[in-house]
Formats: structure tokens, C-alpha cells, sequence
């Protein structure tokens, strides 16, 4: 079945040490998505890429660092974890076109000790 | 920019019956409008999109009415399940793929 796929599910990591979340997909979607979800709160969208275009969002803290090597993969860094960095982080897909729907992987749960 | 307004508090409904959520926009009117499920510790699902121009769309057991003038949509679901329980979240968009704004959504627990 064509996916979303998330690694890990669980991430622990220590404060300030970096951290490298992956995603990738079989859908052959144009573009990518990365949210920051915390409990009760609505998903936050970090960056997206429609190809290898990046597009950041204004309030997004430099702390956060994405790539996408090709169509199918793609990543998200957090150079120096802080405490309100833990949360659940969420990537998504879409098509290019004027309605669409996004599909979205299972998250990575980040825990920064 | 815009602002979505969910009832944050959860919503307990007997099973059976039919559960209706709602979703607030506030600022301009939105190309179309997407419901999601979410489940604890897991991401969206997509369940339904209704344009500017559609006043209801069914799917199943669901139906979302879109009201432009209220700036409101509701999402219905019917004969409500206890596997129905989830939160569910309403998305607005502009209009192509970069604009989404998401609600915080509402949590939905049907009572067997």
C-alpha cells in the first residue's frame, strides 16, 4: 500500500544534543510537510517543500533544519534540542493541485531529557 | 491570518445517535474546507473535503455542510460508533497545496 513512513516512532534524545527525524513516502507526491503537534494543540506547520523547494514558515526557530534528497525521503534536523522541542512531529504529503488532501505518517514521538 | 475555533471541550454522545462538530473560521473565506481524525499518538486521516462553492458532501456515515455566510462548518456523523472516538480536526485552505490552517479540534467519545 502506498505510504507515509515515519523512523523512528519514538525518539529520546538529550538536551542540546542533535537529532535526525526521517520520513519517507511511496506516494510520489510533490510535496513534503513537516508539523510540530503538542498535546491538545493543533498541528504546526514547520516547512514544506514542493520539490526540492523549500519554503519555511516566518515563525520557524533556525533550530530547525530539513532536507530532501529526492522525491521519496525526507528529513528533518533539530541542531540543538531544547525542552519545548519535545513534542510529536508529523510529516505529511499532498499533490500540487488546488484541492487536495494531505496524507500523514504516524509521527515521531521526541523526548529531550 | 486565519483563525480556526473548535469546541475544546470533548463531546460525549450516547452511541447510536448522531454527533455534530463544529468548526468556526474567522477571517476570509476559505477555498475549501478538510475534516481529519485523529487518533492518540497517531497522525491525521483525511476524511472529507467540501469546496466554497458545495454546501454538503456525504461520505457514509459523515456529512460536512459548509455555510459561507455563517463562516462555519459542521461535521456530522451518524449512528455513531464507540470506534467512532477519536478528535477530530477542521483544516481551512486558500487554495492549493501551501495554506492550511488547522483547528485544535474536537474529542469525540461515543458511549456504548
Amino acid at each position: 500500500d502506498a505510504m507515509v513512513i515515519q523512523n523512528p516512532r519514538y525518539q529520546v534524545t538529550q538536551f542540546g544534543k542533535p537529532v535526525t527525524l526521517s520520513c519517507s513516502q511511496t506516494l510520489n507526491h510533490n510535496v513534503m510537510y513537516w508539523y510540530q503537534q503538542k498535546s491538545s494543540q493543533a498541528p504546526k506547520l514547520l516547512f514544506h517543500y514542493y520539490d526540492k523547494d523549500f519554503n519555511n514558515e516566518a515563525d520557524t526557530p533556525d533550530n530547525f533544519q530539513s532536507r530532501r534528497p529526492n522525491t521519496s525521503f525526507c528529513f528533518l534536523d533539530i541542531r540543538s534540542p531544547g525542552l519545548g522541542d519535545a513534542a510529536m512531529y508529523l510529516c505529511a504529503t499532498s499533490r500540487a493541485s488546488a484541492y487536495n488532501e494531505q496524507f500523514f505518517g504516524p509521527g515521531t514521538r521526541l523526548t529531550v531529557l | 491570518s486565519q483563525k480556526i475555533e473548535q469546541n475544546s471541550e470533548a463531546l460525549n454522545i450516547q452511541e447510536g445517535k448522531t454527533a455534530t462538530l463544529t468548526c468556526n473560521y474567522t477571517n476570509y473565506s476559505p477555498a475549501y474546507l478538510q475534516w481529519y481524525r485523529q487518533d492518540p499518538g497517531r497522525g491525521p486521516v483525511f476524511l472529507l473535503l467540501i469546496r466554497e462553492n458545495e454546501k454538503e458532501k456525504r461520505k457514509e456515515r459523515l456529512k460536512v455542510t459548509f455555510d459561507t455566510t455563517l463562516k462555519q462548518s459542521l461535521f456530522h456523523i451518524t449512528a455513531s460508533q464507540p470506534a467512532d472516538s477519536a478528535t477530530y480536526l477542521c483544516v481551512t485552505s486558500s487554495g492549493g497545496y501551501q495554506k492550511v490552517t488547522f483547528g485544535t479540534g474536537t474529542k469525540l467519545q461515543v458511549i456504548p
